[in-house]
């Protein structure tokens, strides 16, 4: 079966500091893999998607960026955090299907609670 | 553009009490529903999911039908128990990204308070 590791679950770090959160995927290949915000008592914004390796995109601008070094591994950063990064970040994956989305079901790691002092 | 909407909460019920959250939706295509539950400080579990208009989607007691004359996919359960306690989000999915990948659109999420 599939399983989604993220990595950590919380973390406070100070503004001006870099970030550098982790999510592995296990059981499946060339999945889609997702990052996306829930800010407090507000909805999930998807921030960042990637259907394969290297390929990357953004669906907002932001302080953020991502990568996807390994099939199976998407990792969110940042340079420089601001107080406005601060909110419960989610690692999501989908099955690929190397071609156009087939409405599949998206699969949610357990979140990084991320608060910026 | 794509948009879901959830009734605002808390909603609190007694245990044993019957369960409707309502969910709408603003699509041009033919999107695929799915009612998501997150409990006190983890991800998101899939609940159940609908994909064409009259279906309906059931898991752990719950339902939602798809009703496209509507635009509604309302979740229901019969009889709620303190476990139910969560966060529930209904969500679709109609847009394809751009070299695959299906995006879901939430809404601002459902919370659900159950008391003895």
């Amino acid at each position: 079966s599939q399983t989604i590791h993220q990595w950590p679950a919380t973390l406070v770090q100070p503004v001006g500091s870099p970030l550098s959160l982790e999510c592995t995927v296990e059981g499946t290949s060339n999945p889609n893999l997702y990052w996306y915000r829930q800010a407090a008592g507000r909805g999930l914004q998807l921030l960042f998607y990637s259907v394969g390796i290297g390929q990357i995109s953004s669906e907002v601008p932001q302080n953020l960026s991502a990568s996807r070094p390994q099939d199976r591994q998407f990792i969110l950063s940042s340079k420089k955090l601001l107080l406005s990064d601060s909110g419960f970040y989610l690692c999501a994956w989908s099955e690929g299907t190397g071609g156009y989305g087939n409405n599949s079901p998206l699969h949610f790691g357990n979140g990084t609670r991320l608060t910026v002092t | 553009g794509d948009s879901v909407t959830q009734m605002e909460g808390p909603v609190t019920l007694s245990e044993e009490a019957f369960l409707t959250i309502n969910c709408t939706y603003t699509a041009t295509g033919y999107p695929s529903l799915f009612w998501y539950v997150q409990y006190p400080g983890e991800g998101l579990q899939l609940l159940l999911k609908a994909t064409k208009a009259d279906d309906k989607g059931s898991n752990k007691g719950f339902e939602a039908t798809y009703r496209k004359e509507t635009t509604s996919f309302h979740l229901e359960k019969g009889s709620v128990q303190v476990s139910d306690s969560a966060v529930y989000f209904c969500a679709l999915s109609d847009t394809y990204l751009p070299g695959g990948g299906n995006k879901l659109t939430f809404g601002t999420g459902t919370q659900l308070k159950v008391e003895l």
